[in-house]
């Protein structure tokens, strides 16, 4: 267990519909991530928050949405979904160290969605 | 923008013996550092071995270990006798953006471990 965990594991929905995705970050890390991993993309970084802030985006989708809660958990939301948003989404999080690089990225075991 | 370029797509090795798995990068960072991950068939994401670009010896854990070598850019991983759990894909990573920290990643090399 990586300590940050991601439910559901899997997800089977149509085109059209909208889902959540929800991230818990390991205890104590501020910092949470989310990456989408598809066949022809490879790994893609989507967005950062930070202490419930937005911190950078990415190759995000308009119609993708993300926050983080003030308990740090955060949200993936999809909506409008196609074929081509199947995919394995991550999420990960991070210490921040007092010199300002994190360390030790800790993923999640992603969340696999398949859009029909 | 930082860039991790994985050369090898798919390696073969025999069990109990060494491999080496290129990573190579570019960014415009002075001070940076370098991820590897595994990512086995059941998909998860596991951390293996970090460097930073000011760390004076090459980080080591357990069977793996890093080549870092600066002023090639490269960064390989070795993973030495090997076992048949090690059959999985191998990505390399580099954090980028100023105050953010996400990784991009190179595209992966598929290792596979022969008994």
């Amino acid at each position: 267990d990586s300590g940050v965990t991601q439910t559901p594991k899997h997800l089977i929905t149509a085109t059209g519909q909208r889902v959540t995705l929800r991230c818990s970050p390991r205890s104590g890390d501020l910092s949470v991530y989310w990456y989408q991993q598809s066949l022809d993309q490879g790994l893609q970084f989507l967005i950062q928050y930070y202490n419930g802030e937005e911190r950078a985006k990415g190759n995000i989708l308009e119609r993708f949405s993300a926050q983080q809660f003030p308990d740090l958990h955060s949200e993936l939301n999809l909506s409008s979904l196609e074929l081509g948003d199947s995919a394995l989404y991550f999420c990960a999080s991070s210490a921040i160290t007092g010199t300002g690089y994190s360390y030790g990225y800790t993923f999640g075991s992603g969340t696999r969605l398949t859009v029909v | 923008a930082q860039k991790i370029t994985q050369t090898q797509p798919g390696m073969f090795v025999q069990e109990k013996e060494a491999v080496t798995l290129d990573c190579t990068y570019d960014t415009s960072d002075p001070s940076y550092g370098l991820f590897w991950y595994k990512q086995p068939s059941s998909g998860e994401m596991i951390f293996l071995i970090y460097q930073g670009s000011y760390d004076q010896q090459n980080a080591t854990e357990g069977r793996y270990s890093l080549n870092f070598q600066k002023a090639r850019k490269s960064a390989n991983l070795v993973i030495s006798a090997s076992q048949l759990g090690d059959s999985a894909m191998y990505f390399c990573a580099i954090p980028s953006g100023a105050g953010s920290y996400q990784l991009t990643f190179g595209k992966g090399t598929k290792l596979s471990v022969i008994p």
